[in-house]
């Protein structure tokens, strides 16, 4: 079974660049959320959907972040101008339903910033 | 220069002993809970889970204790191998909170062989 599809893995940009990271969800999970991995704050919820909807997003950093699910396949993050603080590995996982279902890990975009 | 970051709690075991991982986590009205494993360079991966309504769950090797009058969760490995090596991370339920799943700092077991 295909799990939670993220790209790219890797990705080193230039500070002010834009960075899409792309995520293809589990089929049939109805919600989807991106995390941010650091070693100065650990695992941080950025923002999540259900059936497509963004339902949370306090944890979004700055307005420099958003992101989009235009469909139950396919969602993006986005960080434009990103800055060299932006360097994270950014995970999206989903479930079946949000707080009732597990939540299941993509292997994370690892993202740096120069 | 020295690096900044979270000190995570570290567990260091013999091979074929058990590992107890513990996990306080902050909301009483947390009503679900699980355990990931974290692998260097991977996403976290689910192990096991438990509702609120109970106190016990076992799986394959592993058994999740919830103690809720003290808000307290862990995760025992029995038989650990070395490949149980990892970063061991509880995650909780918040309904109160439109339901988002807060993770904790992480624990990092290593198996000596």
């Amino acid at each position: 079974d295909a799990g939670v599809i993220q790209s790219p893995r890797h990705e080193v940009t230039e500070m002010g660049q834009e960075v899409t990271l792309r995520c293809k969800p589990i089929s049939g999970h109805n919600s989807l959320f991106w995390y941010r991995q650091t070693m100065m704050r650990g695992l941080e919820l950025l923002i999540y959907f259900n059936n497509n909807v963004p339902i949370d997003d306090s944890g979004m950093p700055e307005d420099r972040f958003s992101a989009k699910m235009p469909n139950a396949s396919f969602s993006t993050l986005k960080i434009q101008p990103s800055e060299p603080r932006d360097s994270a590995v950014y995970f999206c996982a989903s479930s079946i339903r949000q707080g009732v279902n597990t939540i299941y890990f993509g292997e994370g975009s690892w993202l740096t910033v120069v | 220069g020295e690096s900044v970051g979270l000190h995570l709690p570290t567990l260091s075991v013999q091979e074929g002993d058990n590992s107890i991982i513990n996990c306080a986590y902050s909301n009483s009205a947390s009503d679900y809970f699980i355990w990931y494993k974290q692998e260097s360079g991977k996403g976290p991966q689910f192990i096991i889970d438990i509702r609120s309504n109970m106190d016990k769950r076992q799986g394959q090797r592993v058994t999740v204790l919830l103690n809720k009058t003290v808000k307290h969760l862990s995760l025992q490995i029995a038989a650990t191998q070395p490949g149980d090596s990892a970063v061991y991370f509880c995650a909780e339920n918040r309904p109160a909170n439109n339901n988002d799943m807060r993770f904790g700092a992480g624990t990092r077991l290593t198996v000596k062989p």
